[in-house]
C-alpha cells in the first residue's frame, strides 16, 4: 500500500498569510494526487485534482504543484474561510489511501 | 447538480450489521463510480472501496474484504454499503463519494480518476452495547 506523510500537522496562521502545506507518499505516483478541504462536521470537498488542476469554483489562491513523491497545496492569502483540515489523497493505485490531514488555524 | 444523499443515523450493537444507502441524483449513474470512505471520531479519513453501478464490479480494501458489501440499484440511482460483524471501533462517520472517471474491460473496471467529488453528507454508525 502506498502511504501518504503530511507536514505540518498542524499550523497556525494569520488572515492574509501566504501558506504551504506539503504531502509525501511513499513511493512515486507521478501526478496521481488530489486535495481536499474539510471543515468541522461537514464533508470533505475536492480542492485539486492530478496535483495541480484546480476544480471549478475554487479560489485562484489555492495552487498545487508537484510529481512524483513530493507535493504542494499552497494558500497564496489565507482568508477566514479557509481555516480547515486538509488532506492529501493518492489515487495511483488501490487502495485508494489518505494523509493524516493538516490542521490550519487562527494565530 | 450532482447530489449524493445519504440514509439516517444508525446506533447498532457490537455483531449486527449495518446498511447506509447513498441515493445519487443530477448525472448518468452507470456513468461513474460511487466510492465509500469513513471518518472515525477526530480521526482522518479511510477508504473502504468503490463499485461501478455499469457492472457492479467492487473492489474494497484489505481492511474490510469479507466484511463489507457494496451494492448498487440502477432503477433508483441508489448506491448501498452494508459492514456486518460490527465491532466498537467501526463507530464513523460513513461517507459515499463520487469517483472521478472510470473505465470497464471485460468484467473489470480500472480508475482513472481516482478523486473524490462529490461526497454525500456522511452517515454517523454508532456501535454500543
Amino acid at each position: 500500500d502506498i502511504q501518504m506523510t503530511q507536514s505540518p500537522s498542524s499550523l497556525s496562521a494569520s488572515v492574509g498569510d501566504r501558506v504551504t502545506l506539503t504531502c509525501r507518499a511513499s513511493q512515486s505516483i507521478s501526478s496521481y494526487l488530489n486535495w481536499y478541504q474539510q471543515k468541522p462536521g461537514k464533508a470533505p470537498k475536492l480542492l485539486v485534482s492530478a496535483a495541480s488542476s484546480l476544480q471549478g469554483g475554487v479560489p485562484s489562491r489555492f495552487s498545487g504543484s508537484g510529481s512524483g513523491t513530493d507535493f504542494t497545496l499552497t494558500i497564496s492569502s489565507l482568508q477566514p474561510e479557509d481555516f480547515a483540515t486538509y488532506y492529501c489523497q493518492q489515487s495511483y493505485s488501490t487502495p485508494l489511501t489518505f494523509g493524516p490531514g493538516t490542521k490550519v488555524d487562527i494565530k | 447538480q450532482v447530489q449524493l444523499v445519504q440514509s439516517g443515523a444508525e446506533v447498532k450493537k457490537p455483531g449486527a450489521s449495518v446498511k447506509v444507502s447513498c441515493k445519487t441524483s443530477g448525472y448518468i449513474f452507470t456513468g461513474y463510480g460511487i466510492s465509500w470512505v469513513r471518518q472515525a471520531p477526530g480521526q482522518g479519513l479511510e477508504w473502504m472501496g468503490w463499485i461501478s453501478p455499469y457492472n457492479d464490479y467492487t473492489n474494497s480494501a484489505q481492511n474490510f474484504q469479507g466484511r463489507v458489501t457494496m451494492t448498487s440499484d440502477t432503477s433508483t440511482s441508489t448506491a448501498y454499503m452494508e459492514l456486518r460483524s460490527l465491532k466498537s471501533d467501526d463507530t464513523a462517520v460513513y461517507y459515499c463519494a463520487r469517483l472521478g472517471d472510470s473505465f470497464c474491460s471485460d468484467d473489470i473496471c480500472y480508475l482513472r480518476g481516482g478523486w473524490f467529488d462529490p461526497w454525500g453528507q456522511g452517515t454517523l454508525v454508532t456501535v454500543s452495547s
